[in-house]
């Protein structure tokens, strides 16, 4: 079965800092690659998506992640965070018709 | 309707007590999904649907949880004779395709609590 890990379960930080976010997974073939974010009282919404080709994926709200075959990761990216990008933010991994979910990071942008 | 409806957005029951869950897919979409996602847990998958037919239902925590489709549209997840360990927030999401690469649209959730 495959799983997701994500390193960092809470990152505070301050507006205008840089920010990552660790995403590893253990299957070995073929994925699909995705980050989701879910603001305070919001639905779950996609962020970026990977399927093939250019490994360096643009998102929305200046969000991008990397996908690095060799070390199963997918870490999500923001050169300078708002308070607004406060939310909790899911790596999740397809297989055929299932997403599995990694455990979330809670990120709090302090302004 | 424009997104994914869930209802009732929160349910405070008692031990014991049968609830149901109520899923509205994005009209059009075929597969539908439930997943449950409890504090500091992540998101679990329950079971995924195709049409009316649940192909996987490895998720289902025990033989008190079943869902079933109708119409290829609303679904509802009951939960029979609830306990603690219920307690969480039940997400829906419906994606218009069977596999590839398609994303998952998300509702906004049933938060349960079990008294």
């Amino acid at each position: 079965a495959q799983s997701v890990s994500q390193h960092n379960h809470h990152v505070i930080l301050s507006e205008a800092a840089s920010l990552e976010l660790g995403c590893n997974y253990s299957y070995g073939g073929t994925v699909n690659l995705f980050w989701y974010v879910q603001y305070p009282g919001q639905h779950l919404q996609l962020l970026l998506k990977y399927f093939s080709g250019d490994p360096l994926v643009k998102g929305i709200k200046g969000f991008e992640a990397e996908f690095i075959k060799s070390k199963f990761s997918f870490n999500l990216r923001k050169p300078s965070v708002q308070w607004s990008d406060t939310a909790e933010y899911f790596c999740a991994v397809r297989n055929d018709y299932k997403l599995s979910f990694g455990a979330g990071t809670t990120v709090t942008v302090r302004a | 309707g424009a997104g994914v409806s869930q209802s009732p957005s929160n349910k405070v029951t008692e031990k014991g007590k049968d609830v149901e869950l109520r899923c509205d897919p994005i009209s059009g979409h075929t597969a539908l999904y439930w997943y449950r996602q409890s504090l500091g847990q992540g998101l679990e998958f329950l079971i995924y649907f195709q049409g009316n037919s649940a192909p996987d239902k490895s998720g289902l925590p025990s033989d008190r949880f079943s869902a079933e489709r109708t119409g290829g549209s609303v679904s509802t997840l009951t939960i029979q004779r609830t306990q603690q360990e219920d307690s969480a927030v039940y997400l829906c999401a419906s994606s218009p395709k069977l596999a590839g690469t398609g994303e998952l649209f998300f509702g906004e959730g049933s938060r349960l609590t079990v008294l």
